[in-house]
């Protein structure tokens, strides 16, 4: 299995503001995400982070709002821009192994805006 | 309808016995199935994956795919109070893009 790591683990933020979460791979692996899972909820994708070029959305998914970099195979970032309230909400990104099929977790951002 | 459908529950069953979770899915999810355990307040953990029609077994842990029937279920023998957790159903779409589409989850609480 891939370890993956991210920071911040969790932060409280006033409205208006961004942060950026940083997800790190001990391994290269073929296809990064990013998902949100929102209080009693499931998860939802909110874009595929792709090496060198510009990240793919979800439907209901803005680049401005959520720009995302991948610099190399084992690194991304993803930036929450103009907070409000409503992106409280715990940010996953995950790595998916191709030839094994596999895609792992990392232990997540939990955010709350104020 | 949803593209991966599990239910919400909770499911109880006591200590011992065999834990039953089912979930359905759409045309738009074909190719691979995964089964994540998630704990309160921590991030999903893989379970198991399965890709062909029938069952594939890792210990306590059977899951059973059915792609006429578009279901996919998984079995956990012997339940244990730390098996108390919220497990989701996901899939992928067509194209091998590992985009996982995931299910609500089903909670699970093993009664000692």
């Amino acid at each position: 299995s891939a370890v993956i790591s991210q920071k911040p683990s969790r932060d409280i933020c006033q409205r208006g503001t961004s942060l950026t979460i940083q997800c790190q791979v001990d391994s290269q692996v073929t296809m990064m995400f990013w998902y949100r899972q929102q209080p009693g909820q499931s998860l939802t994708l909110i874009a595929t982070a792709n090496q060198g070029s510009e990240a793919t959305y979800e439907s209901g998914f803005v680049i401005d709002k959520f720009p995302i970099s991948r610099p190399n195979l084992t690194f991304s970032t993803l930036t929450v821009s103009n907070m409000s309230p409503e992106d409280s909400s715990i940010y996953l990104c995950s790595a998916w192994r191709g030839g094994y099929n596999e895609q792992f977790f990392g232990p997540g951002t939990r955010l709350t805006v104020l | 309808q949803k593209e991966v459908e599990q239910n919400s529950g909770p499911l109880s069953v006591p200590e011992g016995a065999i834990a039953s979770l089912n979930c359905t899915y759409s045309d738009r999810v074909s190719q691979s199935f995964f089964w994540y355990r998630q704990y309160s307040g921590k991030s999903p953990e893989l379970i198991m994956s399965i890709y062909s029609n029938g069952d594939k077994e890792d210990g306590r842990f059977t899951a059973q795919l059915n792609k006429a029937s578009q279901y996919v279920s998984l079995l956990i023998r012997d339940s244990q109070p730390s098996d108390s957790a919220t497990y989701l159903c996901a899939g992928t779409s067509s194209g091998n893009t590992g985009k996982l589409i995931f299910g609500q989850g089903t909670t699970l609480q093993v009664k000692p």
